[in-house]
C-alpha cells in the first residue's frame, strides 16, 4: 500500500515563481490536509478538504490555494512564491474530519526552498 | 495561550528510564486525543490515541487523560534509544491543531 504519496521530494524556487504540491492517497479517505512545519512552530494547517469537492481555510492560507482534484487527489498552490514559504510540507488524509476514526496518515512530506 | 501546548524540550532520558511528555490544552470541548510520533527528517506517525479519562496502555507506551484540568501526557517505560523522536499531541477534530511537540533524546 502506497498510502499518501507526494511529488516533489525537494524543490528550490526563486521568489516570484509558481508551482504545485500534488498529494494522492489510495486509502478511501474522506477527508484530506495540508500542513506547514517550521522549526519551533510545529505543524500548522493550511488548507483542508472535509469531503470531495469541499476545501476550507486553516490556520495559515495566505499566499496559497488548493485543488481537490477528486476523492484521491489533493494539491497545493502557490502563485507568487516568498521567501516566507520556506518550509516542510506535508499531506495528510484521514477516514474522516471527526470521530474516533480519524487520525491523520502523512506523506513523506516536500522540502520547499524559496530563494 | 496557544490552543495545546506542549514543552519544546529536549527532554533527554536514560535508556531504561521513564520518560514522560505532557499536553495542555486551552479547548475544554476536545474530548479525545491523539499522540504522534516523528522521527528526524520524517513524518509524524500515530502511536496513540486515547478518549477516555484515565490511563490507557499499549506496550510500554502509556496515554493518560485528566479533562478537568485540560491536561493529556504520554509515558514511555524502559525508554530506548529508538524512541528518540519529537512527539506531538493533536485533539481529535475540531480546529486539527497540533502542539509544537516535544523533542525526546534517550541516550544510552
Amino acid at each position: 500500500n502506497a498510502g499518501v504519496t507526494q511529488t516533489p521530494k525537494f524543490q528550490v524556487l526563486k521568489t516570484g515563481q509558481s508551482m504545485t504540491l500534488q498529494c494522492a492517497q489510495d486509502m478511501n479517505h474522506n477527508s484530506m490536509y495540508w500542513y506547514r512545519q517550521d522549526p519551533g512552530m510545529g505543524l500548522r494547517l493550511i488548507y483542508y478538504s472535509a469531503s470531495e469537492g469541499t476545501t476550507d481555510k486553516g490556520e495559515v492560507p495566505n499566499g496559497y490555494n488548493v485543488s481537490r482534484l477528486n476523492k484521491r487527489e489533493f494539491s497545493l498552490r502557490l502563485e507568487s512564491a516568498a521567501p516566507s514559504q520556506t518550509s516542510v510540507y506535508f499531506c495528510a488524509s484521514s477516514p474522516s474530519g471527526q470521530g474516533f476514526n480519524s487520525p491523520l496518515h502523512f506523506g513523506n512530506g516536500t522540502r520547499l526552498t524559496v530563494t | 495561550q496557544k490552543e495545546v501546548e506542549q514543552n519544546s524540550g529536549p527532554l533527554s532520558v536514560p535508556e531504561g528510564a521513564i520518560a514522560s511528555l505532557n499536553c495542555t490544552y486551552s479547548d475544554r470541548g476536545s474530548q479525545s486525543f491523539f499522540w504522534y510520533r516523528q522521527y528526524s527528517g520524517k513524518s509524524p506517525e500515530l502511536i496513540m490515541f486515547i478518549y477516555s479519562n484515565g490511563d490507557k496502555e499499549d506496550g510500554r507506551f502509556t496515554a493518560q487523560l485528566n479533562k478537568a484540568s485540560q491536561y493529556v501526557s504520554l509515558l514511555i517505560r524502559d525508554s530506548q534509544p529508538s524512541d528518540s523522536a519529537t512527539y506531538l499531541c493533536a485533539p481529535e477534530g475540531g480546529k486539527l491543531i497540533f502542539g509544537q511537540g516535544t523533542e525526546l533524546s534517550v541516550k544510552p
